[in-house]
């Protein structure tokens, strides 16, 4: 199973500030999704990265993909209390599945609080 | 709103019972992913169904089982109830039987006491 580790696992910061958390693998990934989860709610998809190096940017929040594919980061600037939630990265878990089935292997998520 | 709903929001049972959990996915999605939740095991797979088939497994105890009807719904069924179990049980679906993007329900909260 191919492990995605992300930290910081706690964040809390000021409004306006700017921020970056990472997620990172030993493993090499086809692509890595970002989700974020708000408190009683399931994970909304934020991004999918695919390219070695791509960045995407979606309003304030960037995220990139390392070049190796190992590895991304988001980053957010200018912080709003509205950011505040569980950050999850996530990735397809080779080998395939029963035909070709994926699976989806989940990072343990950082937390981010954003105080007004 | 996601277009995936998932009943009950919220489940109390005691252990040793058995209870049912109903997905409906996204209008058009075929396939139909459940994910178990705890704060110390973060989001765990358990199981994938595709176009009533199954095509995954993952973390999933002999205890619980799945299945897919013809109208695409899916449902849980988790027996033996142990205080363990008790977590946030998530139904996701996609299109494709292989889709890196997945589109989340807004959870069952299951509570063995």
């Amino acid at each position: 199973t191919q492990l995605l580790e992300q930290s910081p696992q706690f964040l809390s910061i000021q409004e306006g500030e700017n921020l970056t958390v990472y997620c990172n693998s030993s493993s090499v990934f086809s692509s890595l999704q970002w989700y974020r989860q708000e408190p009683g709610e399931g994970p909304v998809l934020l991004v999918t990265v695919v390219t070695g190096g791509e960045v995407k940017k979606l309003k304030r929040l960037t995220f990139q993909f390392g070049d190796a594919r190992k590895d991304s980061s988001l980053h957010i600037t200018a912080a709003q209390p509205g950011d505040t939630g569980l950050y999850l990265c996530a990735g397809p878990n080779l080998p395939q599945g029963i035909q070709g089935a994926q699976k989806l292997v989940f990072g343990q998520g950082t937390r981010l609080t954003i105080n007004p | 709103d996601s277009g995936v709903t998932q009943t009950p929001k919220h489940l109390i049972t005691a252990t040793g019972q058995r209870v049912t959990l109903r997905c409906s996915p996204r209008s058009g999605d075929l396939s139909v992913y459940w994910y178990q939740q705890s704060l110390d095991q973060g989001l765990q797979f358990l199981i994938q169904y595709y176009n009533g088939e199954e095509r995954a497994k993952g973390n999933i105890l002999e205890r619980f089982s799945a299945q897919q009807f013809p109208d695409l719904h899916s449902e849980l069924n988790l027996s033996s109830l142990e205080l363990g179990d008790s977590a946030l049980y998530f139904c996701a679906s996609s299109v494709a039987v292989i889709d890196y993007e997945q589109y989340f329900g807004p959870g069952t909260r299951l509570t063995v006491t």
